[in-house]
């Protein structure tokens, strides 16, 4: 069964930085694309990254392009989003998916940007 | 940026029905179109893959259709456990972009 597990939300101050994780198990986390996916409270869904199956390809929107970082470990079978100089409108439910297309989701953590 | 766009945002229909929701494309994104169904307080879930493949597990009375720019989801006869709201996703080109979405209710 695909299970993917997002750790690390919390409360952080404008600024700030946070690492997310995505544990990932029931398929072999090396041979799929990753990605990312947000929802602010009460709003729709947004991507906000993607990495190849390497790690040697990585896509992101300019809304978070040059303060995010997707990253992942294929021998930890763990997917992970530096996000820096967060700001309140980065407050949502961080989304770990599956696929380009995002064919299994974890069931989310929550970041909350706020002084 | 492509922009999708969702109608009707709200929509109530009563079991059994036959429920068409609409997703349009800003441009051409030929048949790179999924829907997912995000129930209250769960996770997103994948139901249509490129525009009319049915994602594995999910019910034969939805069905996707469409191609270019206009695409729907059809719930052939609405059972309870549909009410959700349901967004269209493009990865034809970046960014990927999701409709606003379609909240669908009991009436």
């Amino acid at each position: 069964e695909v299970q993917l597990v997002e750790s690390g939300g919390g409360l952080v101050q404008p600024g700030r930085s946070l690492k997310l994780s995505c544990a990932a198990s029931g398929f072999t986390f090396s041979n799929y694309y990753m990605a990312w996916v947000r929802q602010a409270p009460k709003k729709g869904l947004e991507w906000v990254a993607t990495i190849s199956t390497s790690g040697s390809r990585t896509y992101y929107p300019d809304s978070v392009k040059g303060r995010f970082t997707i990253s992942r470990d294929n021998a930890k079978s763990s997917l992970y989003l530096q996000m820096n100089s967060l700001k309140s409108e980065d407050t949502a439910t961080y989304y770990c998916a599956r696929r380009e297309y995002f064919d299994f989701w974890g069931p989310g953590t929550m970041v909350t940007v706020s002084s | 940026d492509i922009q999708m766009t969702q109608s009707p945002s709200l929509l109530s229909a009563s079991v059994g029905d036959r429920v068409t929701l609409s997703c349009k494309a800003s441009q051409n994104i030929y048949k790179y179109l999924n829907w997912y169904q995000q129930k209250l307080g769960e996770a997103p879930k994948l139901l249509i893959y490129y525009t009319n493949s049915l994602q594995t597990g999910i019910p034969s009375r939805f069905s996707g259709s469409g191609s270019g720019t206009d695409f729907t989801l059809t719930i052939s006869s609405l059972q309870p456990e549909d009410v959700a709201t349901y967004y269209c996703y493009q990865y034809n080109s970046g960014p990927y972009t999701f409709g606003a979405g379609t909240k669908l209710e009991l009436k």
